[in-house]
């Protein structure tokens, strides 16, 4: 059962524009929250988190947003640009930090000239 | 970048062959991590460390034994390889905030 779904395998967004990956959860019991990117052949880094006690976490161009209520998160990126294009998961951990996290499928984002 | 290394990076064995993959690290973390990357399943856990000796079983256990006898390695071992076993393995280590990922093995199981 997964308990962290993108359930977006692809998303094509022009350069300039806001590119927002959405993922959505099941398990109540997940208090943090990250994003990954993701390159061919290289492993996944590190973008941005959010704690369950808050509801919005922003760094530069990446800013995360957490609807507890709903179960579900999204991760904006704006201005889009070229090198965005990659696969972007999220991951969820129930231990109040980044610990034994739980990975959704992946997002594959397109950023076109 | 964290200081994570991973060996071999490619691999290619035969079914029923044991295989070793390695994760070193530099940075002194007492949490490691190692994962399997399949398509459409994202990132799934095989298992942990929470320190030297002390591992813990993950998602996707089975079939994969762990050991940890320095904080720096971490050692993940198919003892009879299937080829179900064929994946993108990543190791990761992390602090309280972040799991940071090595470059991944790839491994082929024919």
């Amino acid at each position: 059962d997964q308990q962290v779904k993108q359930n977006s395998p692809s998303l094509s967004v022009q350069e300039g524009r806001i590119s927002i990956l959405n993922c959505d959860y099941t398990n109540s019991m997940f208090d943090y929250f990250l994003w990954y990117k993701k390159y061919p052949a290289e492993g996944p880094t590190f973008l941005i988190s959010i704690s369950s006690i808050k509801d919005k976490n922003e760094d530069g161009r990446f800013t995360v947003f957490l609807n507890k209520s709903a179960k579900h998160l999204s991760l904006h990126i704006v201005p889009s640009q070229p090198g965005d294009s990659a696969v972007y998961f999220c991951a969820a951990s129930a231990n109040e930090g980044a610990q034994k996290l739980v990975f959704g499928q992946g997002t594959r984002l397109t950023i076109n000239p | 970048d964290a200081g994570i290394t991973q060996s071999p990076r490619h691999k290619v064995t035969e079914t029923g062959t044991p295989v070793t993959l390695r994760c070193h690290q530099t940075e002194n973390h007492r949490y490691m991590y190692w994962y399997r990357q399949d398509p459409g399943h994202g990132l799934r856990l095989i298992h942990y460390s929470y320190g030297v000796k002390d591992t813990d079983k993950g998602e996707v256990s089975d079939g994969y034994s762990v050991s940890r006898s320095k904080t720096e390695d971490f050692l993940l071992t198919l003892e009879s390889a299937t080829s179900s076993q064929t994946s993108v393995y990543f190791c990761a280590i992390s602090d309280r905030d972040t799991e940071y990922f090595g470059p991944g093995t790839r491994l082929l199981v024919l």
